[in-house]
């Protein structure tokens, strides 16, 4: 079964850091492109980073640039997303979702984990 | 940086024909990606590559892109498809981009 599963959301003070996982399973994660994507309460979706598949290549949205960073280890499956200098607009469900390096598109998505910054 | 634009809702009564517009500049050079996501729950990709449908989402689900607009279509609509709606391109300066999402509300 092709899965993704964030796990690492919390409730955490202005300023503080957080660092988000992603476990993939049922497939060859190293075939896969791989982005976060978060979504605020009631609003759309916001893309916020992108590795590529050997970690070449990545990309930040200007909202996280300098305080997020992206990384992943093919060996054990994973993805990651340390959140640093956390502000209260960072408050989410935060997905990381797979694209095919052959297909283009995010057919795969986690359920999401939930990230609260509040004091 | 780009931007898709998209209705905030469109209305459709059931069985009939719903269309969803994602606006960009020159979009149809672009390859377009279509996500329909349940209230609380993750996305799922119902359109690739402006037309493509991933296995197991219905063939009632068809997408186009030309010019500046894309279309996704959703024909015999169903309450079930009473959802929201979001386009995405991927663009070589903002790279991955959504729209602002579509609520269709079937009547």
């Amino acid at each position: 079964q092709v899965q993704l599963e964030e796990s690492g959301g919390a409730w955490v003070k202005p300023g503080g850091s957080l660092r988000l996982s992603c476990a993939a399973s049922g497939f060859t994660f190293s075939d896969y492109y791989v982005s976060w994507i978060r979504q605020a309460p009631g609003k759309g979706l916001e893309w916020i980073s992108y590795i590529s598949s050997s970690s070449s290549t990545i990309y930040y949205a200007d909202s996280v640039k300098g305080r997020f960073t992206i990384s992943r280890d093919n060996a054990k499956n994973s993805l990651f997303l340390q959140m640093n200098s956390l502000r209260a607009e960072d408050t989410a469900l935060y997905f990381c979702a797979g694209e095919p390096v052959v297909q283009g598109g995010l057919h795969v998505w986690g359920r999401g984990t939930t990230v609260t910054v509040s004091s | 940086s780009y931007e898709l634009t998209q209705p905030p809702s469109v209305s459709v009564g059931l069985g009939q024909t719903a269309r969803i517009t994602c606006g960009g500049s020159n979009i149809g050079g672009k390859n377009v990606y279509w996500y329909q996501q349940k209230p609380g729950q993750a996305p799922v990709l119902v359109i690739y590559k402006d037309s493509k449908r991933p296995s197991g989402i219905p063939e009632r689900f068809s997408g186009s892109n030309s010019g500046n607009t894309a279309t996704l279509t959703i024909t015999r609509v169903q309450a079930g498809d009473d959802l929201d709606y979001y386009c995405q391109v991927w663009d070589s300066k903002s790279y991955v981009v959504f729209g602002g999402g579509t609520r269709l509300t079937v009547l």
